[in-house]
């Protein structure tokens, strides 16, 4: 089993609609925990850490379940410009290891 | 935000040949340096951590012999590829870090090898 899992994706979505990605990790002693945004070619942006109280920032909300070892991104009113590949990577271990990533693509 | 560099951002090589990237951290003092690679349409894989003055860490399933990583000060780490062969191919991306909750992605660079 892979240490971090995500939605395959790619999710194809209009702009102004609210899309969600999940993300699950294996190890119960990842003490961190983060979402990525990547663009084609480019290397990997830091969009939010997680909280376990859940964090929001602008139309990103980001919730952590520790108990179910399971990170969500909910992004609201989508604009062309948040298509990307959007990674989850947690820290077991003191090294941070990504999900495979889901492809967004935000179309008129 | 902190600057961090590689160069070079993207090379070609023939097979057999070894390829030397380096890393920079421009604004700030890493005490550890990932390195990961990250093959098309595929997530980012840790290859290796290092820090200053010490050998490195490799993941399983890579060679230690093959990927030669040098952290010869807190700025600079390099990663050299030797033979490398057409599966060496890939988005090869530093990541200098300050502590496990600071760290930072260089451009990277893009290795094709022919």
């Amino acid at each position: 089993r892979k240490e971090v899992e995500q939605d395959p994706g790619p999710f194809n979505v209009p702009e102004g609609a609210t899309v969600a990605f999940n993300c699950t990790y294996s190890n119960s002693a990842s003490q961190s925990f983060f979402w990525y945004r990547q663009d084609c070619r480019k290397e990997p942006k830091l969009l939010m850490s997680v909280y376990s109280s859940g964090n929001e920032d602008g139309r990103f909300t980001a919730q952590l379940n520790r108990a179910s070892q399971y990170i969500s991104l909910l992004i609201r009113d989508s604009k062309l410009s948040d298509s990307a590949t959007y990674l989850c990577a947690v820290t077991p271990h003191n090294k941070l290891i990504f999900g495979a990533g889901t492809r967004l693509a935000v179309h008129p | 935000g902190a600057v961090v560099s590689q160069h070079p951002s993207w090379v070609i090589c023939k097979s057999g040949t070894s390829v030397k990237i380096e890393c920079r951290s421009l604004d700030f003092q890493a005490t550890t340096m990932f390195w990961y690679r990250q093959f098309p349409k595929q997530s980012l894989m840790l290859m290796a951590t290092s820090n200053e003055g010490s050998k490195a860490t490799y993941e399983q399933g890579v060679e230690k012999d093959k990927f030669l990583i040098n952290h010869a000060s807190l700025t600079l780490s390099t990663l050299t590829v030797t033979s490398a062969h057409p599966e060496d191919s890939s988005f090869y991306i530093c990541s200098p870090s300050l502590n496990p909750y600071e760290q930072y992605f260089g451009p990277g660079t893009r290795l094709t090898v022919t």
